[in-house]
């Protein structure tokens, strides 16, 4: 059974870093591209960085480049997004999710960041 | 890159069908054929109910179907249920590792 676990999430002050983390197992992580999510409270979806089966590939959105960082140890079947300059725009609950067939077919329970003034 | 277009909402009663659309543009959903759809109970992970364009995954129920006209995609649920009630996203893959979501529409039942 394919099982993708989030954590790392907490409270930081505005301007902090945080590094969230993804644990996978039950399938081939070095096979599949990764991606995390992230939902703001009682907002929508909105992807925001996506990192190529072997990890040279990574993508991010307008709203995170150049402050956030993903990256992935196969060897440990880990997933990891380093953020840094956090603001309060950024406070949201956190998902990784595994990519198949250009879809999102699953998904971590999700870890929330909380940005303080 | 901007979000998918759909309806805040969409409501009908058990045993009807109802559709939502999601409306993108040539550089997602009208360029490529990797058109999804999530459902997402409250306080739940999203959870994904149709993948390129129309497939369904491993037990999700007939009764959800998509598809795909230019930029517009659409998922229809027929047969209404009570466990259908749930907001529903749509994504398109959009190039380069990227993908786009949709608005979000809540299904009331």
């Amino acid at each position: 059974e394919v099982q993708l676990v989030d954590s790392g999430g907490g409270l930081v002050q505005s301007g902090g870093s945080l590094r969230l983390s993804c644990a996978a197992s039950g399938f081939t992580f070095n096979n599949f591209a990764m991606h995390w999510v992230r939902q703001a409270p009682g907002k929508g979806l909105e992807y925001i960085s996506g990192i190529s089966y072997d990890g040279h590939d990574t993508y991010y959105a307008n709203s995170v480049k150049g402050r956030f960082t993903i990256s992935r140890d196969n060897s440990k079947r880990m997933l990891y997004l380093q953020m840094g300059s956090l603001r309060a725009d950024d406070m949201a609950l956190y998902y990784c999710a595994k990519d198949q067939n250009g879809a999102l077919d699953s998904w971590g329970q999700g870890t929330l960041v909380t940005v303080s003034s | 890159q901007s979000a998918l277009t759909q309806p805040p909402s969409a409501s009908g009663s058990p045993g009807q069908s109802v559709t939502i659309s999601c409306t993108g543009t040539s550089s997602d959903v009208g360029g490529y054929n990797f058109v999804a759809w999530y459902q997402q109970h409250p306080g739940k992970a999203p959870k994904l109910m149709i993948y390129e364009v129309n497939k369904r995954p491993s037990g999700v129920p007939d009764r959800f179907s998509g598809s795909k006209s230019g930029n517009t995609a659409s998922l229809t649920v027929s047969g209404l249920q009570a466990e259908d009630e749930a907001d529903y996203y749509c994504s398109s893959y959009a190039g380069s590792n990227n993908f786009v979501f949709g608005s979000g529409t809540t299904v009331t039942v």
